[in-house]
């Protein structure tokens, strides 16, 4: 069964410092997303990207947030200067399709906890 | 903004029992899905409903999707241990790619 691969799986960082989460999305998947889910919240959207470029985003997605894919096969979120409320899941996840079809569905990772202290 | 509320937010229940739970929305969706997700790892999708009033099976787990398109239930027959988890209703969007969650249901299967 195809996986999409969360490194690292916890990440502690100080406020103010720097973090790139990575993903590894299935291979053949074309549209990438990160949602977050902040302990005992709701899962949130942050953005979705396709062709190298984000085709959406959330209000949460600010400035702060950016995403790449620097090759073929990894797709990264990078928070520049991290906040307390930062503190989350980050999921990242992948489809085939874009939005939600019949017989499609997203893939999500595992997760990566981020703890900003 | 679109909001999915899901209720009960938790549940426990014997084994053996039957249970619904519900996904209820003021906005119209394009399609829902449910999620099952596991302590510490991402959400794994059960299946997706596209069509108002479609009914879908899965084992012993039956999703349905409002004829309005605006709710959703999974039913469970015969609960068994292995079910406990958290489940997630989310909907899709009529144009885009953002899934809305709901909170979840916490379900309790006890032997």
């Amino acid at each position: 069964e195809p996986e999409v691969t969360q490194t690292p799986s916890h990440q502690v960082t100080q406020m103010g410092q720097e973090v790139i989460l990575r993903c590894v999305p299935i291979s053949n998947h074309l549209y990438f997303y990160w949602y977050r889910q902040i302990l005992g919240q709701k899962v949130e959207f942050l953005v979705s990207f396709y062709n190298n470029e984000i085709s959406e985003k959330s209000e949460i997605f600010d400035d702060q947030f950016s995403v790449e894919r620097p090759d073929g096969s990894n797709f990264t979120l990078k928070i520049r200067s991290t906040k307390l409320e930062d503190s989350a899941m980050y999921f990242c996840a992948s489809s085939v399709v874009a939005g939600v079809r019949a017989n499609y569905g997203y893939t999500f990772g595992s997760g990566t906890r981020l703890t900003v202290v | 903004t679109q909001l999915l509320e899901q209720s009960p937010q938790f549940l426990s229940i014997q084994e053996g029992e039957n249970l619904t739970v519900y996904c209820n929305s003021s906005s119209v969706f394009s399609s829902l899905q449910w999620y099952r997700q596991e302590p510490g790892e991402g959400p794994v999708l059960l299946v997706t409903v596209v069509t108002g009033g479609e009914v879908k099976k899965l084992k012993r787990l039956t999703f349905q999707f409002g004829d309005a398109r605006k709710d959703s239930s999974l039913h469970i027959t015969a609960a068994q241990p292995g079910d406990t988890g958290l489940y997630l209703c989310a909907g899709g969007p009529h144009a885009g790619n953002m899934l809305t969650f709901g909170g979840g249901t916490r379900l309790m299967v006890k032997p």
